[in-house]
């Protein structure tokens, strides 16, 4: 176990409505990144927060936000959710600032937009 | 041409062979090698992290990176059951976006 958290485990909404997915990272780890999986694809990187600061953002847009707080613990919020956003979403923390530093994954939300 | 290749498999072994699982990739830049283990319905685990040409080892795995071909390898020897899972590969570069991308994954099957 990573010592990475995700909640809900699975949520199921309609198109147009608005989703926001928790995170709980390891303590002491300062950056968290959220990815988007969809099925049978490699993870997409969304964006990362260093100490409740955006500090990266991959090409999604800005229906997509987040928040850090300083416990440890962040949000991803969706809004308008599409079709295409049904996906497994993954938080990874790390004690380090950069992305290619070592991440440590949750276990994931499943989403599924109908 | 996409920035990196990995074959989705699936791939079935029987017990105990040798796996080879690879990527390749088009962008000199990347200069950070991951691979990571996804079991069904878990995040990924990160297994093998390199940052040079050669070999690294750990246990059972062995990660190779050819910087001058753009090719990555996993090899796991003595292949067991518990080794089903899909295979990641991951790259990254350090520059003022810190990008790191992800292959699309191996499915990976070992038959008892």
């Amino acid at each position: 176990e990573t010592g990475v958290t995700q909640s809900p485990t699975h949520l199921i909404k309609t198109r147009g409505q608005q989703v926001t997915l928790r995170c709980s990272s390891q303590s002491g780890h300062n950056t968290v990144s959220w990815y988007q999986q969809a099925l049978g694809q490699g993870p997409q990187f969304i964006f990362q927060y260093y100490r409740e600061e955006e500090n990266g953002r991959g090409n999604f847009p800005p229906r997509f936000s987040g928040l850090q707080f300083p416990n440890y613990s962040s949000e991803l919020n969706v809004n308008a959710l599409e079709l295409d956003d049904s996906a497994l979403y993954l938080c990874a923390s790390s004690p380090g600032q950069r992305r290619t530093d070592t991440q440590y994954f949750g276990p994931g939300t499943r989403l599924t937009v109908l | 041409q996409k920035e990196v290749e990995q074959d989705p498999g699936p791939l079935s072994v029987p017990e105990g062979a040798i796996v080879s699982l690879n990527c390749t990739y088009s962008n000199s830049a990347f200069q950070y090698f991951m691979w990571y283990r996804q079991y069904s319905r878990k995040g990924p685990e990160l297994l093998m992290y390199t940052y040079s040409s050669g070999n690294k080892e750990d246990g059972r795995f062995t990660a190779q990176v050819d910087k001058s071909s753009k090719y990555i390898s996993l090899f796991i020897r003595d292949s067991q059951p518990s080794d089903s899972a899909t295979y990641l590969c991951a790259m990254g570069e350090r520059d003022r976006d810190d990008k790191i991308i992800f292959g699309k994954g191996t499915r990976l099957h070992i038959l008892p």
